[in-house]
């Protein structure tokens, strides 16, 4: 049981580019959120899915989409990265709306 | 929208002295967890409170979900150096909303 997974484990970006962050997780959870850190905010919701096929915003969506075709595979697309979008990102998950999540160990992004 | 405030924001003790969260919603909450990410780390789920009034422990810890469910603590007694990280509490309300809201965390460094 890998738990969730997450790659690449650190990535630096040029404005403008485009690039995919992984999150497969192998323990059947109906739940997968992407988060996002950074220092003095938390951890803020960008998007989430509460099944295949079923996706939604969170509170920071802007610039960044997802897609839900498995229930094992939750990709995040930054569409054209921004210096803004430096953080580290987070991918969770949970088998159902009342119970907590898994994270994965995390993708620093660095965007230049 | 939903919002989560949490304090203190950093609490520095010597080890063997006690250490206390606070986290207050500003919306009821249908339950509220509590995670503990160590540096460099991920967020760790440690335990949820549902019942208005609910108090749990697990050894050194204890958790309180406050009467009318807008506030929580995490009380750590004889702190000790494996204590050492950032607690985040996450709450969520009622109804369809599916979107868990974390607090900005509180950052505990122990002294041995």
């Amino acid at each position: 049981n890998a738990g969730v997974t997450q790659t690449p484990k650190f990535q630096v970006l040029k404005t403008g580019q485009s690039m995919t962050l992984q999150c497969a997780q192998d323990m059947n959870h109906e739940y997968m959120s992407w988060y996002r850190q950074d220092p003095g905010m938390g951890l803020r919701l960008i998007h989430y899915s509460v099944g295949a096929g079923i996706t939604d915003q969170g509170e920071v969506p802007n610039g960044y989409n997802v897609s839900r075709s498995t229930t094992e595979d939750f990709p995040l697309r930054l569409l054209s990265a921004a210096p803004s979008q430096t953080s580290v990102y987070f991918c969770a998950s949970k088998v159902g709306t009342d119970y907590g999540y898994t994270f994965g160990s995390g993708t620093r992004l660095t965007v230049v | 929208g939903q919002q989560v405030m949490q304090i203190p924001q950093y609490q520095h003790v010597q080890e063997g002295e006690d250490f206390t969260t606070y986290c207050n919603s500003s919306t009821t909450l249908s339950n509220i967890q509590w995670y503990k990410q160590r540096p460099g780390g991920h967020p760790v789920f440690l335990i949820q409170l549902v019942k208005s009034g609910e108090v749990k422990k697990q050894k050194r810890l204890t958790f309180q979900f406050g009467e009318a469910k807008k506030n929580s603590s995490l009380h750590i007694t004889a702190t000790q150096t494996t204590d050492v990280g950032t607690y985040f509490c996450a709450g969520k309300s009622g109804g369809s909303n599916y979107k868990l809201t974390f607090g900005k965390g509180t950052l505990l460094t122990v002294n041995p």
